[in-house]
């Protein structure tokens, strides 16, 4: 059974650090692994997919790096700003034959100015 | 813009009764799911499905249905609620095309309260 851990949860910051979040997934059998963002009672936003061929995709200040055999992602945030602050979360596909997703529990960000 | 709506956006209820729980997605996705997120326990699968008249179970599903009569919408009926149930719930959707999958897009949630 896939599983998905983060870490940190909570993680607090400086505005202007660069930073990163972790996530490590049991199955390395993966054909994709997506980031996302949620702000307090919001809903999930997408920042990021990676297809299991790729090995980094990059959007604005954000990177996302797979390493299938090690069973992990990272993302970078540069130059981290207070409007970065929220929690992330990282998804898997359950299983090969389908694509529903299992999540992490998520590292809440905070930024301070 | 193509997008996934979820109604109502709160809901009280009392326990025993039968609720349901829209989603509409106007992306044309083939797959769509139902999550629900509690506090320690993150977002965890309910139902999905890859198509319509197709559905599927997931990880806590008792006490839950769904139905794909349409591309569009896959409504979550909970058949009794119960405290248990009082939770937020996601919705989303994506789509496959052979073994490359696209961003799953999710919905605003619907904050239900069981009491």
């Amino acid at each position: 059974k896939q599983e998905v851990t983060q870490i940190p949860a909570a993680l607090s910051v400086p505005e202007g650090e660069n930073l990163v979040l972790n996530c490590s997934f049991t199955d390395s059998a993966i054909y994709n692994l997506q980031w996302f963002r949620q702000d307090p009672g919001k809903g999930l936003t997408s920042l990021l997919l990676i297809q299991s061929s790729q090995r980094e995709q990059t959007s604005g200040r954000l990177n996302a790096s797979l390493d299938k055999s090690s069973g992990r992602s990272t993302l970078y945030i540069a130059a981290s700003q207070p409007g970065d602050s929220a929690t992330y979360l990282c998804a898997v596909p359950a299983n090969q034959a389908g694509t529903a997703l299992i999540f992490g529990k998520g590292t809440t960000l905070s930024v301070s100015s | 813009d193509a997008e996934i709506t979820q109604s109502p956006r709160h809901k009280i209820t009392e326990t025993g009764r039968q609720v349901t729980l829209a989603c509409h997605q106007t992306w044309n996705h083939n797959n769509m799911f139902w999550y629900r997120q509690d506090l320690g326990h993150g977002l965890r699968l309910i139902h999905y499905s890859y198509g319509v008249h197709d559905t599927n179970k997931g990880e806590v599903s008792d006490g839950y249905s769904v139905s794909r009569s349409n591309t569009e919408d896959l409504p979550l009926t909970l058949e009794s609620a119960a405290s248990s149930q009082t939770s937020v719930y996601f919705c989303a959707s994506s789509e496959s095309t052979g073994r490359r999958n696209t961003e799953a897009f999710f919905g605003q949630g619907t904050r239900l309260t069981v009491v």
